[in-house]
């Protein structure tokens, strides 16, 4: 199984300030078609998960643009350009290139100074 | 789109229950389904996921052949069987489109314990 680490596992931002989070891959998440099945994923308090970054580096329908995702291979990063009060919340990395099973990152909390 | 869980509660060691998922907004019949879930505390566990017709279906190792997906094309509902659960299955279950995991449902709790 693919192993997805992330780091770092807590984040404090001050506010306005930019964020970054890593996710690496325990084997190269191309495939022999040269895609990459690799999202992002942002879970605020009391809500569900929801996608913001899908194939490494677009961004999903309302996402706003202060979020960008990026990386090839083993390691990606989202990033964050100006964080906001609401972004605060728990971010997974996922991969899907080489499923069954599907795997997350342990998740990393970001959380405002 | 819109994904409604039901099904969840507290059911003893060894018991079953089954989760249904009503998935509306969405083509629901030309795409697989997943479920994944998210123990008290926890980060998120992919469960499993059934492909668009139904024939093909992969669990995770935890959960092989006591967890069953299933699907009801004609009523755009997806399901999962749990049986002989355990405490380590208490979870918020959460019923996602795809396996790019494109929209969740709110979730359902399952709590195993006597």
């Amino acid at each position: 199984d693919v192993v997805m680490t992330q780091s770092p596992l807590s984040l404090p931002v001050t506010l306005g300030q930019p964020a970054s989070i890593s996710c690496r891959s325990s084997q190269s998440l191309v495939d022999s078609n040269g895609n990459t099945c690799f999202h992002w994923f942002q879970q605020r308090p009391g809500q569900s998960p929801r996608r913001l970054i899908y194939r490494v580096s677009n961004r999903d329908s309302g996402v706003p643009d202060r979020f960008s995702g990026s990386g090839s291979g083993t390691d990606f990063t989202l990033k964050i350009s100006r964080v906001e009060a609401e972004d605060v919340g728990v971010y997974y990395c996922m991969q899907c290139t080489h499923w069954p099973p599907i795997t997350f990152g342990q998740g990393t909390r970001l959380e405002i100074k | 789109v819109q994904l409604v869980e039901s099904g969840g509660g507290l059911v003893q060691p060894g018991g079953s229950l089954r989760l249904s998922c009503a998935v509306s907004g969405y083509t629901f019949s030309n795409n697989a389904m997943t479920w994944v879930r998210q123990a008290p505390g926890k980060g998120l566990e992919w469960v499993a996921t059934i492909l668009l017709d139904g024939t093909r279906k992969f669990y995770v190792g935890s959960v092989k052949d006591r967890f069953f997906i299933s699907r009801d094309n004609s009523k755009n509902t997806l399901f999962l069987q749990m049986n002989t659960l355990r405490a380590e299955d208490t979870a918020i279950y959460y019923c996602v489109t795809g396996h790019w995991l494109d929209y969740w449902g709110q979730g359902t709790l399952v709590t195993v314990s006597s």
